[in-house]
């Protein structure tokens, strides 16, 4: 995940509050995603985007919205965060369907 | 019933022992096969990377794909207590958005 950070690392917000997660990419990749990682659920996708201003939701994206307005920066919003929102979000980034280069993920905690 | 389905494990093996891991799929136009290794709070990384039917090998570790059954595997030789980690199962149709499908992945644990 040399390529791929995520701004910041830990979180700890309370109930109602709005939050913004970041993800910064230095490999020029056009697509990148939001997951989520739950216990028994694995990797779920939030939201995704295929270009500069292009964006459309995952299996999971209630409560989240994202804005990527440039190449190299895709973020995430939980509107109202929620406790159910508690989890590890990973960020991702892909050139071609060879797979996706996953960043280092932020461990938010909703109290 | 879940698209890809992946034994939670944990799966415990000695050291040098071979490991094979396993999904199962339904969706019959995937034809993109990835696994990814997750250590313990780190994001995955992309292992192992096939396309279509067949086996893949890189060093210790080779992927088949067998699309007549739906069901992928990868084989860990010569295991070592470095490979201890969660290994997930994806899978894509391709297409424009590359979306990947995740299994919940296995726990493995190679004991010294």
């Amino acid at each position: 995940d040399a390529g791929i950070t995520q701004s910041p690392r830990h979180k700890v917000t309370e109930t109602g509050t709005p939050v913004t997660l970041r993800c910064h990419q230095t490999e020029n990749h056009r697509y990148m995603y939001w997951y989520r990682q739950d216990p028994g659920h694995g990797l779920r996708l939030i939201h995704y985007s295929y270009g500069v201003k292009d964006t459309d939701k995952g299996e999971v994206s209630d409560g989240y919205s994202v804005s990527r307005s440039k190449t190299e920066d895709f973020l995430l919003t939980l509107e109202s965060a929620t406790s159910s929102q508690t989890s590890v979000y990973f960020c991702a980034i892909s050139e071609s369907n060879q797979g996706q280069y996953f960043g280092p993920g932020t461990r938010l905690t909703v109290t | 019933q879940k698209e890809v389905e992946q034994d939670p494990g944990p799966l415990s093996v000695p050291e040098g022992a071979i490991v094979s891991l396993n999904c199962t799929y339904s969706n019959s136009a995937f034809q993109y096969f990835m696994w990814y290794r997750q250590y313990s709070r780190k994001g995955p990384e992309l292992l192992m990377y096939t396309y279509s039917s067949g086996n893949k090998e890189d060093g210790r570790f080779t992927a088949q794909v067998d699309k007549s059954s739906k069901y992928i595997s990868l084989f860990i030789r010569d295991s070592q207590p470095s490979d201890s980690a969660t290994y997930l199962c994806a899978m894509s149709a391709g297409g424009a958005t590359n979306k990947l499908i995740f299994g919940t992945g296995t726990l493995l644990a190679v004991q010294p």
